[in-house]
């Protein structure tokens, strides 16, 4: 079956950065994007990126522009996310989910467990 | 920015009742509306994807409807195991956005 593997909980000090990794198995890795997506404590989901784990191919939210990095290695069918510049604000779970395509767009059809990242000083 | 909003933010329903859930978008998105169920402390699971589509295991008491801009998620006969909150989804074009969130109690 499908399963996202995260890594685990991070804490870190503002201005520091984190990376967060998402291994996939059960599927072609290669076949489907990976998108990013965070939610604050309490709070409603916000979609931060994609990439395409065959062409490395990326796309950001304007809000992360020039503060996120989405990476892989297909070797281990393994995607990275990497968030710099953090503030307390970046304090979330942050989730890695699977794309799957059809003529009407992407949907996120497997989700990893999610990984809490702390921002505190 | 396609915006999506959620009406009503919270509901307290009992069991076997019917529940509807709507889904607005700022503008024509056309069918690329998903559902997602997510319960305390656990990672969001697909319900209904391309507005109207079920997703196999999910339970049949669950159906979607709707295109363009107005949406519904439809639950008939609440089950305690319902109690969660409903999220949607528009992939018609990016940046992906999602609504506020419907909170269910039973």
């Amino acid at each position: 079956q499908v399963q996202l593997v995260q890594s685990g909980a991070e804490v870190k000090k503002p201005g520091a950065s984190v990376k967060v990794s998402c291994k996939a198995s059960g599927y072609t890795f290669t076949s489907y994007d990976v998108n990013w997506v965070r939610q604050a404590t309490g709070q409603g989901l916000e979609w931060m990126g994609w990439m395409n784990p065959n062409s490395g191919n990326t796309g950001y939210a304007r809000k992360f522009q020039g503060r996120v990095t989405m990476t892989r290695n297909t070797s281990i069918s393994t995607a990275y996310m990497e968030l710099s510049s953090l503030t307390s604000d970046d304090t979330a779970v942050y989730y890695c989910a699977r794309g799957w395509k059809s003529s009407s767009g992407l949907v996120f059809d497997n989700w990893g467990q999610g990984t809490l990242v702390t921002v505190s000083s | 920015e396609i915006v999506l909003t959620q009406s009503p933010d919270f509901q307290s329903v009992t069991p076997k009742e019917k529940v509807t859930i709507t889904c607005r978008a700022s503008q024509s998105i056309g069918s690329s509306l998903h559902w997602y169920q997510q319960k305390p402390e656990q990672s969001p699971k697909l319900l209904i994807k391309y507005a109207s589509q079920s997703i196999s295991g999910v339970p049949s008491r669950f159906s979607g409807g709707g295109s363009g801009t107005d949406f519904t998620l439809t639950i008939n006969g609440l089950e305690a195991a319902d109690a969660a909150t409903y999220y949607c989804h528009q992939s018609s074009s990016l940046p992906h956005t999602f609504g506020q969130g419907t909170k269910l109690q039973i």
